[in-house]
């Protein structure tokens, strides 16, 4: 079945540092949206992205949608010890099944 | 206002018994979505409802698994005969509607010993 791949798996960084996760699919999707989950917690939704080529900003976050929508990708810049968790990429497949990605666990050092 | 609610936070059971969860969606959403979560895993889609209709039941594992949501507001998940395999986090989520964000529970931690 359609699956959304994510690189890396666990990224380590120092505080102020920037940290990027990629989404990647073989097939074209209709959206794509993106999670964080905090360790211990639910995942939360922070974005969602239509269009081929949006790119959308969150204060240090910025969103990608690759111009194919194959893709996507999630930017921090200076990272925060706030900023730890996992993020998951997240897409629907035809009618509302959503399928996500296995998550980028990020580790910030202060 | 509130949030998705799940009972119970957690359960243990022992092989071959049945357990059912509960998610009590956020007032107003009419879809419904649950999720098994797997230890350093993202979410795996079970089953989604549109009011008391269910939908899409393809990412039910097996028969041993189902789902209701009768009056289109509280949903149950019963597993049958648990196995061991069973043990994951059970989370629920709710939506507006079809495609809106989803708001996700807390969800049940499930351990069949």
């Amino acid at each position: 079945g359609q699956q959304v791949m994510q690189i890396p798996q666990y990224q380590h960084v120092q505080e102020g540092e920037d940290f990027t996760t990629y989404c990647n699919s073989s097939t074209t999707l209709s959206n794509i949206q993106w999670y964080k989950q905090r360790p211990g917690g639910h995942p939360v939704f922070l974005i969602q992205l239509v269009k081929s080529g949006e790119v959308k900003k969150q204060k240090r976050l910025t969103f990608q949608f690759g111009e194919a929508k194959k893709n996507s990708s999630l930017h921090i810049t200076a990272t925060q010890t706030t900023d730890v968790g996992t993020y998951f990429c997240a897409a629907y497949t035809g009618g509302f099944k959503t399928i996500f990605g296995a998550g980028t666990r990020l580790f910030v050092k202060a | 206002g509130a949030g998705v609610s799940q009972s119970p936070r957690y359960k243990v059971t022992k092989r071959g018994q049945d357990v059912a969860l509960r998610c009590d969606p956020i007032s107003g959403h009419v879809s419904l979505y649950w999720y098994r979560q797997a230890l350093g895993q993202g979410p795996e889609f079970l089953t989604y409802f549109n009011y008391e209709a269910q939908q899409d039941k393809s990412g039910l594992p097996n028969d041993r698994f189902s789902a209701e949501r009768p009056e289109g507001s509280i949903s149950t998940l019963t597993i049958q005969r648990t196995e061991q395999r069973d043990s994951a986090m059970y989370r629920c989520a709710s939506s507006l509607g079809g495609k809106e964000t989803q708001y996700f529970g807390p969800g049940t931690r499930l351990l069949v010993l």
